[in-house]
């Protein structure tokens, strides 16, 4: 079964902070997404990694940057948090660009 | 434009079938699919429609006609368990030639006794 895990299921910050979250899949998957959730949203895409040290802006990328160093791991990175990105953060991955994704267990993260 | 409209709540007893309707306003995408998500628990892939037509696996099926743009979940012998948010997505063509998943906002289910 492909695992996708993230370091934290809870975090709170405080505005201005940098954030660090991260995501690891151990089914060598190239396809690396980040999402955020909100109610009545959905869910939508921050950036994504094809490849390693590849990345592409999804459609909400402000305020988000990424990073991945390594095939098994991909990091959202908040520069400088604020209350707005107060989300439930979803990290997924897939073998192919056409295939179902699947996700980690999610991170919910408070900025204060 | 691209969007995607599910309604946002349906409700069902034990036992029964229940459809969950995905219609959508975008064009040139790739194939229509279905993700679960309990409360509190990460989305989990259900079915992937590439094709017009009906796609069965177990008791959910999952239907799309790209020419009424339309598609739709389809859930029998409800269980309790079955009580969870169903999102539609679709595959676009996006930037640099990569493709992403679309969204929908999700509908939520409650199987009652």
């Amino acid at each position: 079964d492909v695992k996708v895990t993230q370091s934290s299921r809870y975090l709170v910050k405080r505005t201005g902070e940098k954030v660090f979250l991260e995501c690891v899949q151990d089914m060598d998957h190239e396809n690396m997404f980040w999402y955020r959730q909100d109610p009545g949203l959905g869910l939508r895409l921050i950036y994504f990694s094809y490849d390693v040290k590849m990345k592409e802006k999804g459609d909400i990328p402000e305020g988000y940057s990424v990073s991945r160093e390594k095939k098994e791991r991909f990091s959202l990175i908040l520069e400088s948090a604020s209350t707005n990105q107060t989300s439930m953060y979803l990290c997924a991955s897939s073998i192919d660009r056409l295939v179902g994704q699947f996700f980690g267990p999610g991170t919910r993260l408070t900025v204060l | 434009g691209q969007s995607l409209e599910q309604p946002s709540e349906v409700t069902a007893v034990e036992g029964a079938i229940v459809q969950i309707n995905c219609t959508y306003q975008t064009s040139g995408f790739y194939g229509l699919s279905w993700y679960q998500q309990h409360d509190g628990g990460a989305p989990t892939f259900l079915s992937y429609n590439a094709l017009d037509g009906l796609e069965e696996t177990g008791r959910f099926s999952s239907f799309l006609s790209r020419s009424d743009s339309y598609g739709y979940l389809l859930l029998q012998e409800l269980q309790m368990k079955d009580s969870a948010s169903y999102f539609c997505a679709v595959f676009r063509p996006f930037s640099g030639g990569y493709n992403k998943l679309i969204f929908g906002a999700g509908t939520r289910l409650a199987v009652h006794p």
